[in-house]
């Protein structure tokens, strides 16, 4: 079946470095749709991101990933961290005709001042 | 933007007893999902349904039961408890042809 690897669990950085969240799916339809799922302390996870084109750059509220088929990957990036945006994040894939959506197990994003 | 509520927020119970975790959304999607949500585990699927009378069995379904009732409403039912079950759990639902789920607020359930 299809699968999400959210490779880090926790990840905690310093306000103003650079934040990257590593996705990889599989899945054996050729047309997936991805998602970034944020979810803060004590909220229910919303919609940060999704995509379904190949190769194509999405951006939201300064977060930014593009959809690599190549490399089965969607990695969840942003320039320069808050400490807003300390957080839950979960990928998460889709593919069309399947009711089901497929979430990694999250990563978790502390900023430090 | 969907409105999805759910209800009680939070529940404790003992081990062996009944609980039922209600879902009510208000701009008529037609899936709806319940999920739980445990550290390292992320957002499992226990059952889901795509209408009224539907159901379907996500990936966690043991010892839980589901019903969709209307358009709105779906419940989840746990009959015998077990502390195997304490968990934050969430109803979701989105809409034919566009995959963003959007989430309730979550029921926090203690078994005890």
């Amino acid at each position: 079946g299809d699968s999400v690897t959210q490779t880090e669990g926790l990840v905690t950085l310093t306000e103003g470095l650079p934040v990257m969240l590593n996705c990889t799916y599989q899945t054996i339809y050729s047309n997936p749709f991805l998602f970034w799922y944020v979810q803060h302390l004590n909220e229910s996870p919303r919609l940060l991101l999704k995509s379904f084109t190949d190769n194509k750059r999405t951006e939201h509220q300064g977060f930014h990933a593009t959809l690599h088929k190549s490399s089965s990957s969607f990695h969840l990036q942003k320039s320069s961290a808050q400490l807003s945006d300390s957080a839950l994040y979960y990928c998460a894939l889709s593919v069309y005709g399947n009711e089901k959506i497929t979430f990694g197990a999250g990563t978790k994003l502390t900023i430090k001042p | 933007e969907a409105a999805v509520t759910q209800s009680p927020r939070n529940k404790v119970t003992v081990t062996g007893g009944n609980v039922t975790l209600s879902c009510r959304q208000t701009n008529s999607h037609n899936y709806m999902y319940w999920y739980r949500q445990d550290t390292g585990h992320g957002l499992r699927l226990i059952h889901y349904s795509y209408g009224a009378g539907n159901l379907q069995i996500g990936d966690v379904p043991d010892g839980y039961k589901a019903t969709r009732t209307t358009q709105e409403d779906f419940f989840l039912l746990l009959e015998l408890a077990s502390p195997s079950q304490t968990s934050l759990y969430f109803c979701a639902s989105r809409d034919w042809g566009d995959a963003e789920q959007f989430f309730g607020p979550g029921t926090r359930l203690t078994v005890l």
